[in-house]
């Protein structure tokens, strides 16, 4: 069975300062990772996936990830935080070793403060 | 429209009533999915359709809950006899992969679910 890990239940950290927002996962085999932010009242939208390749991915309004296929992680970054992200994010992972269906299993979300 | 319509976006019933939550995929998505989202958690998965075809259905709670999408495409689940514990936000994602695997999902704002 696969599963996330999101340590963290929040983040804090000054407008301006480097953001980060941590994730580790088990899957069998190798995996696709994904982030999702979620603002209140909203549903999920696509941040960055990691598929193969480059273990730097970079994603929409200035997030990247690393992927760390020894230490099982995906974390999430942004070298300067801005207010207006503020939210909560998801991490999620899938199997990659299947040619078909495969269910996607998210965290349990980390809520992001960026204080002014 | 151009994402995934959800209605309504909030439903207030009372325990033992039957009701249905609509979801609309953006046009031309083969893969939806359905999630279950609790106060202060992420999205747990229900169940998953291929166009009509229902090719997951493992995280279905109990019988009271059922789904469909007859042509492939506006999809219903269905909560019979609704219990307090049904409270939750159900949040409707489509994807253009076949298998809604590595492409992102795009989500619905979400049905948020009352039951008195």
């Amino acid at each position: 069975a696969q599963s996330v890990a999101q340590p963290e239940d929040q983040v804090n950290v000054a407008e301006g300062n480097p953001l980060t927002v941590k994730c580790t996962y088990s899957v069998s085999g190798n995996p696709y990772l994904f982030w999702y932010v979620q603002y209140p009242n909203r549903g999920l939208q696509f941040l960055l996936k990691y598929i193969t390749g480059d273990n730097l991915v970079k994603g929409s309004y200035g997030f990247e990830a690393e992927f760390n296929k020894s230490q099982t992680s995906f974390h999430l970054k942004k070298p300067s935080a801005l207010v207006s992200d503020s939210a909560l994010y998801f991490c999620a992972v899938r199997p990659r070793d299947s040619g078909g269906y495969q269910k996607v299993t998210f965290g349990i979300g980390t809520k992001l403060q960026v204080i002014p | 429209g151009a994402g995934v319509s959800q209605s309504p976006r909030y439903k207030v019933a009372k325990r033992g009533q039957d009701v249905a939550l609509r979801c609309d995929p953006i046009s031309g998505h083969v893969s939806l999915f359905w999630y279950q989202q609790a106060l202060g958690q992420g999205p747990e998965f229900l169940t998953y359709f291929q166009n009509e075809a229902q090719l997951d259905k493992s995280g279905l709670p109990s019988d009271r809950f059922f789904a469909e999408r007859p042509e492939g495409s506006v999809s219903t689940l269905k909560i019979q006899r609704t219990q307090q514990e049904d409270s939750a936000v159900y949040l409707c994602a489509s994807s253009t992969d076949r298998f809604g695997s590595n492409q992102p999902q795009h989500f619905g704002d979400g049905t948020r679910l009352s039951i008195l």
